[in-house]
């Protein structure tokens, strides 16, 4: 059964039209990170929440947003997409400093 | 510059090869995961290391913290194996967040 869900798999958004990206877990992990991952690069993280605390890279874009209502859902909002956000997005979910990290199948964002 | 070095960045092998890959780190780390990534997939973990040596079927990952080195190795690859292999480590003056080596692109031909 899968533990870490992102949805959608696939999302087709205009340029500069707000776009969410949800991912959700069943391991009760306190810690949830959000990577984006471009095309042959490594994976680039974005931001992450231990607990309910909210902990963003110095050189994320204030174009990209976090929620995390509740321990099982963490949600990346995109508030204007534009065609340099095209990507792969990973949700991964981790216990801090114990286990490996678990991570999601990834959303494929497209801008158009 | 990258404080996580893959190396080879690409390889291609024939099927029923023993594979190596490689990766190096600059400072003390608190665990280092080798993860697995198929083409347009998302990213499986295949291991997690702090010290010496794990298995899981014919794969196989070590690590050695005096030389801040690691390897994953692949016995008897298949061409299912074909993916991206990406070593990621957990500093220890980065709690909490991994940076990733750049990955390296395995091709395993039948």
């Amino acid at each position: 059964d899968a533990m870490v869900i992102q949805n959608p798999r696939y999302q087709v958004t205009q340029f500069g039209k707000p776009v969410t990206l949800s991912c959700s877990q069943t391991l009760n992990h306190n810690v949830m990170y959000w990577y984006q991952q471009k095309s042959s690069q490594a994976p680039k993280l974005l931001f992450h929440y231990y607990d309910k605390d909210f902990n963003n890279e110095a050189d994320t874009p204030d174009n990209f947003q976090s929620r995390r209502p509740n321990t099982s859902f963490c949600f990346l909002d995109i508030r204007s997409p534009g065609l340099g956000d095209a990507a792969m997005y990973l949700c991964a979910t981790s216990i801090q400093g114990i286990t490996e990290a678990f991570f999601g199948q990834g959303t494929r964002l497209t801008v158009v | 510059k990258n404080e996580v070095e893959q190396s080879p960045q690409n390889l291609t092998a024939q099927e029923g090869e023993f594979i190596t890959i490689n990766c190096s780190y600059s400072v003390g780390i608190s665990a280092l995961h080798w993860l697995q990534q198929h083409p347009g997939g998302g990213i499986v973990s295949l291991f997690m290391l702090s010290s010496g040596k794990k298995k899981h079927g014919r794969l196989i990952a070590t690590i050695n913290i005096q030389e801040k080195h690691s390897s994953l190795h692949i016995t008897a690859s298949h061409p299912r194996d074909s993916a991206v292999y990406i070593c990621a480590v957990r500093f220890n003056t980065n709690a909490g967040k991994s940076t990733f080596g750049d990955g390296t692109t395995l091709t395993v031909k039948p």
